[in-house]
């Protein structure tokens, strides 16, 4: 079972609709949840970030964590065609001092005009 | 806004040659990273580094990388005898602190992509 699995898409979806991004996970060790933003030939932005479970909002975005069902998501309210990118969630655990991520796949997002 | 920027954003080199990927982290961020993204495939972790040494490695990094901060200012990877497989992006990133730069998020480079042939 692969540590951390994303869908890869692609998602494609009209301006103004909500998007929903899902990972599952394996790893019970992992207590940071992020998501980051990658548009082509650019290193991956930081969009949003959790420690353990709950929900953040941030404008438009919403994270959720669920530690119970190892289950986190990504919710884009009112999606902006700049919003077109590949989303990759990462995941790191609470000990150790560097913090390695462990990154899923990337689900690449068109947002349609 | 404070950038982390690579150079070259492309290096192409012939397998078995040395490559070295130069970074400037933000200047004032203490832990300095590399990840890799073969084309496809996942970010993947190698290396993180800080006050001189590396702190932890991935089972990627095996004895043909290495890192080193040469100046204070820059951050270098390299690969001592390039094969096939090392074709990717690589990235590097920077974080202020270990624990911090996870809150904050780490910030990351445009990438330099390699290919080797």
């Amino acid at each position: 079972q692969k540590e951390v699995e994303q869908d890869p898409g692609p998602l494609s979806v009209p301006e103004g609709a909500i998007v929903s991004l899902n990972c599952t996970y394996s790893n019970s060790a992992f207590q940071y949840f992020m998501w980051y933003r990658q548009y082509s030939r650019k290193g991956p932005e930081l969009l949003m970030y959790t420690y353990s479970s709950g929900n953040k909002e941030d404008g438009r975005f919403t994270a959720q964590v669920d530690k119970s069902s190892k289950y986190i998501s990504l919710f884009i309210r009112d999606s902006q065609p700049s919003d077109s990118a590949t989303y990759l969630c990462a995941m790191s655990p609470a000990s150790g001092s560097a913090r390695q991520l462990t990154f899923g796949s990337g689900t690449q997002l068109t947002v349609l005009p | 806004e404070p950038e982390v920027t690579q150079t070259p954003s492309h290096q192409v080199t012939q397998m078995g040659q040395e490559v070295i990927l130069r970074c400037v982290p933000i200047s004032n961020h203490l832990y300095f990273y590399w990840y890799r993204q073969i084309l496809g495939q996942k970010v993947e972790f190698l290396v993180s580094f800080y006050n001189n040494e590396i702190s932890e490695k991935s089972e990627i990094f095996d004895d043909q990388f290495s890192v080193e901060r040469p100046d204070g200012s820059n951050f270098t990877l390299k690969i001592r005898s390039t094969k096939l497989e090392d074709s990717a992006m690589y990235f590097c990133a920077s974080s202020p602190s270990g624990r911090s730069g996870v809150s904050r998020g780490y910030t990351f480079g445009s990438g330099t992509r390699l290919t080797v042939v």
